[in-house]
């Protein structure tokens, strides 16, 4: 049992160009999140889903791009990265409970610097 | 915009002692408050607080929530140097989303 899995752990990128964060989850959650922390800073949603096939923005979604083809899978597209987007990302998920409950299960988190 | 604030954003202490941690929110459409500890990776659940007045305890941590304030507070009892981490915390609103609005955090340091 793997829980939330993102990958890479750490990426160097240099402005203008392109990546993705993989983010893949095998708890069966309906609800998956990405996160942003700056540091000395909480987190900051970018974009959220609900289910296969819906996303949504969060507070800070400028810049990034989402997709959501299958339940287990929730990449993080930045399309031309900036210095501002250095942070450590996290991608997080919850299962669907009947309390509503939002525990979050995170990933371990990935290391972003843009120079 | 929702927001939550805490104080203070940092706090060093030594081994022994009790600290307490605010933690203030303004969240359209209120549903829980949730707290967790980092210690240098990804958040660790601590506790959900939907109740007001309604103390949850776990070891020597315990939150309780004052929805007529909007606050809550975590108190951490004969700290130990492995208390050492960020604690943040979380206003949840209700609705299909559940999304969360994270405090900064408050950087508690305990000292041998």
């Amino acid at each position: 049992n793997a829980g939330v899995t993102q990958t890479p752990k750490f990426r160097i990128l240099k402005i203008g160009q392109s990546m993705t964060l993989q983010c893949t989850q095998d708890m069966n959650h309906n609800y998956m999140y990405w996160y942003r922390q700056d540091p000395g800073m909480g987190l900051k949603l970018i974009y959220y889903s609900v289910g296969a096939g819906i996303t949504d923005k969060g507070e800070v979604p400028n810049g990034y791009n989402v997709s959501r083809s299958t339940t287990e899978d929730f990449p993080l597209r930045l399309e031309l990265a900036a210095p501002s987007q250095t942070s450590v990302y996290f991608c997080a998920s919850t299962e669907t409970g009947i309390s509503g409950a939002n525990v979050l299960t995170f990933g371990a988190g990935s290391r972003l610097t843009v120079l | 915009e929702d927001k939550v604030v805490q104080s203070p954003l940092s706090l060093v202490v030594h081994e022994g002692d009790t600290v307490t941690l605010n933690c203030s929110y303004e969240v359209t459409n209120f549903r829980s408050l949730l707290w967790y500890k980092q210690e240098k990776k990804a958040p660790t659940f601590l506790f959900m607080l939907t109740s007001s007045g309604i103390e949850k305890k776990s070891g020597r941590l315990s939150s309780i929530l004052d929805k007529k304030e909007l606050f809550s507070i975590l108190n951490i009892t004969a700290t130990q140097t492995g208390d050492s981490a960020v604690y943040l915390c979380a206003g949840m609103r209700s609705g299909s989303a559940r999304q969360l609005t994270f405090g900064s955090g408050t950087q508690l340091t305990v000292l041998p």
